[in-house]
């Protein structure tokens, strides 16, 4: 699986969109992105994922770039419930293969 | 509710002591992970069971043993536990007979070593 390269940290205002971006230069054409959380030691709760469309859901939006190798998870309306570690992970989805997760985003939702 | 659950969610084991950590899952997942996780670090695989009846190894398998008993549960056991196993340790689920879709995991077990 091709490994994922995120900020460390970020800080995003109560209210206002905020923007997780992700590099995944060396995915394949097989490979799909996924974002889940961490919140608070918590297990991890999956967001979104997607192939090469950009995706939507109830909880966020996925925008990946045409060349594929880069994409941002956009939550529209942080709340303070959002502060989390979020994590990018492409992979395939055929396989019993695992998650790489890496060290994440540390999203802090500032009041 | 529908889910992936973890027993114990909490356990203080002496070095030497052996233990085994339940996982169950009620949405008919054919995939069942063990992750790891020290403090401030990613999850890291231990074991997983592609399906029931196999078992493979992961990142980090040397101390623990797993039985995927039946479709529902997938246990781990620490034979004789030590200090280095020290962690929180997640279950998780995923379907891979249906179209892509992500992980199902547990609250976790935070085992302490002593």
């Amino acid at each position: 699986d091709a490994k994922t390269t995120q900020p460390t940290s970020m800080d995003c205002a109560e209210g206002r969109a905020a923007n997780l971006p992700c590099n995944h230069s060396t995915i394949s054409g097989n490979e799909y992105v996924y974002w889940y959380r961490q919140i608070h030691s918590q297990g991890p709760q999956y967001i979104i994922h997607g192939l090469k469309n950009n995706e939507t859901n109830e909880m966020a939006s996925l925008i990946i770039t045409e060349d594929r190798k880069s994409s941002t998870l956009i939550l529209p309306h942080a709340t303070l419930r959002d502060t989390a570690v979020y994590y990018c992970i492409v992979r395939v989805q055929t396989g019993a293969n695992n998650l790489f997760f890496g060290t994440g985003t540390r999203l802090t939702v500032i009041p | 509710n529908a889910g992936v659950t973890q027993t114990p969610k909490f356990q203080v084991l002496k070095t030497g002591q052996s233990m085994t950590l339940q996982c169950a899952q009620d949405m008919n997942h054919n995939s069942m992970y063990w992750y790891r996780q020290d403090p401030g670090m990613g999850l890291r695989l231990i074991y997983y069971s592609a399906s029931e009846g196999t078992t493979d190894k992961g990142e980090v398998p040397n101390g623990y043993n797993v039985s995927r008993l039946n479709k529902r549960e997938f246990s781990l056991r620490l034979e004789s536990a030590a200090p280095s196993q020290t962690s929180v340790y997640f279950c998780a689920s995923i379907d891979r007979g249906r179209v892509p879709s992500g992980y199902t995991f547990g609250s976790g077990t935070r085992l302490t070593v002593v």
